[in-house]
């Protein structure tokens, strides 16, 4: 049962566009969400994270928003560069403990 | 660099044989947790260790053990290895689970890439 979907596999946006990627919960007890940014060969790096009582948080060029109705999230980032090219995890957990990760999104940021 | 290291980056070996995957947490940590990745799959939480004592177990196989030591570094072993074992495993810390609520993000070590022939 997948509890964190990211349903698209890739993305591929222009430098200084906006790139925009997308995931959907279905556990409504997760309190916290987060993603991660993974390049080849090294571990997950932590961006950004919100909890379940905002819909919106923001850190430099990263803003990630919730709708809970919606059990949706999105992570918005604002302009792209290519150095943003990766692959990006949503997760989310419960009181604090293990993490729920989606399958990642590969991010391809185009100059 | 998280501060979270590995040990080895690679991993090469037979079906049968017994591995041991070592992590080390940041300083100051006192949970640590393994996760797996396998190929065209997220991450999947294996167990979680704080100050010593396992706190969480996901789905992790009988043949899997872990355990934490006095000094928190942490050892993931893998017996009787199978084809499908082949994954990247990481290993994450973070400085307590969170008692109260609130968020304790965990930092993530550069993975040890097993492969089993």
């Amino acid at each position: 049962d997948q509890q964190v979907k990211q349903n698209s596999p890739s993305l591929s946006v222009q430098e200084g566009r906006i790139s925009i990627l997308n995931c959907d919960y279905t556990n409504s007890m997760f309190d916290y969400f987060l993603w991660y940014k993974k390049y080849p060969a090294e571990g997950p790096t932590f961006l950004i994270s919100i909890s379940s009582i905002k819909d919106k948080n923001e850190d430099g060029r990263f803003t990630v928003f919730l709708n809970k109705s919606a059990k949706h999230l999105s992570l918005h980032i604002v302009p792209s560069q290519p150095g943003d090219s990766a692959v990006y995890f949503c997760a989310a957990t419960e009181y604090g403990n293990k993490l729920v990760f989606g399958a990642g999104t590969i991010l391809r940021v185009k100059s | 660099d998280s501060g979270v290291t590995q040990t080895p980056k690679h991993l090469i070996t037979a079906t049968g044989q017994r591995v041991t995957l070592r992590c080390s947490p940041r300083s100051g940590d006192l949970s640590v947790y393994w996760y797996q990745q396998s190929l065209d799959q997220g991450l999947q939480f294996l167990i979680q260790y704080y100050n010593g004592e396992e706190r969480a177990k996901g789905n992790i196989l009988e043949r899997f053990s872990a355990q934490q030591f006095p000094d928190l570094h942490s050892e993931l072993n893998l017996s009787s290895l199978e084809l499908g074992d082949s994954a990247l495993y990481f290993c994450a810390s973070s400085v307590a689970p969170s008692l109260a609520g609130g968020l304790d993000t965990q930092y993530f070590g550069p993975g040890t890439r097993l492969t089993v022939l």
